[in-house]
């Protein structure tokens, strides 16, 4: 299986400002994904990052508020922008692998909570 | 959009019962995954069903896929306490399969008493 590796996993931040989120996979894949998960909530699909191309955002996501970049087919990065209270969430990577390309794994999550 | 339903919401057991988590969808589904997740972490990767009527297990959880691909059940035998968590199941979001964008259920709290 893969290993996902985020930083940071827990961040306080202060309103306003922005922090951007790594994730690390220990082998090539093709599409990464990033989710968010609001206290006591589900998760949900922020945006979908594939490698030399644009990312495309779920509906209520936008780039201005969460730019992400995939330099390569190993490494991905969120950036939360102008953060608010509201932003406090768990945030997620995910990848595709396994045979068949069909297995969905999660990183160990970002915990950013907005003071 | 489909939509998962898991039920119980949360859940409290004596050590050593059996449960069951149940999760329901209104569309078929073409890829059921189920997760653990402890507090404030990452998720776990449990089990992934596809076929209609589909079981698979792994050690004492077992998850099955209903014949209509609109059901999934988590059991877990004989609890125990590194089996508290949330569990949440996820599904492909497009009738297309292998769209791998998932929706997710509300999740499950499981909490083992000793």
């Amino acid at each position: 299986s893969a290993v996902i590796s985020q930083k940071p996993s827990r961040d306080i931040c202060q309103r306003g400002t922005s922090l951007t989120i790594q994730c690390q996979v220990d082998s090539q894949v093709t599409m990464m994904f990033w989710y968010r998960q609001q206290p006591g909530q589900s998760l949900t699909l922020i945006a979908t990052a594939n490698q030399g191309s644009e990312a495309t955002y779920e509906s209520g996501f936008v780039i201005d508020k969460f730019p992400i970049s995939r330099p390569n087919l190993t490494f991905s990065t969120l950036t939360v922008s102008n953060m608010s209270p509201e932003d406090s969430s768990i945030y997620l990577c995910s990848v595709i692998q396994g045979a068949g390309g069909n297995t969905i794994y999660f990183g160990e999550g970002s915990w950013l909570t907005v003071v | 959009s489909q939509e998962l339903e898991q039920s119980p919401q949360s859940l409290i057991v004596q050590e050593g019962k059996n449960l069951t988590i149940n999760c329901t969808s209104s569309k078929t589904l073409y890829g059921l995954y189920w997760y653990k997740q402890k507090y404030g972490e990452g998720l776990i990767f449990l089990m992934m069903l596809q076929k209609g009527g589909e079981e698979k297990s792994h050690e004492k959880i077992t998850a099955k896929l209903d014949e209509k691909k609109q059901q999934s059940s988590l059991h877990i035998t004989a609890s125990q306490p590194s089996h508290a968590g949330i569990y949440l199941c996820g599904a492909d979001s497009a009738a297309i399969q292998g769209a791998q964008k998932l929706v997710f259920g509300q999740g499950t709290r499981l909490t083992i008493n000793p």
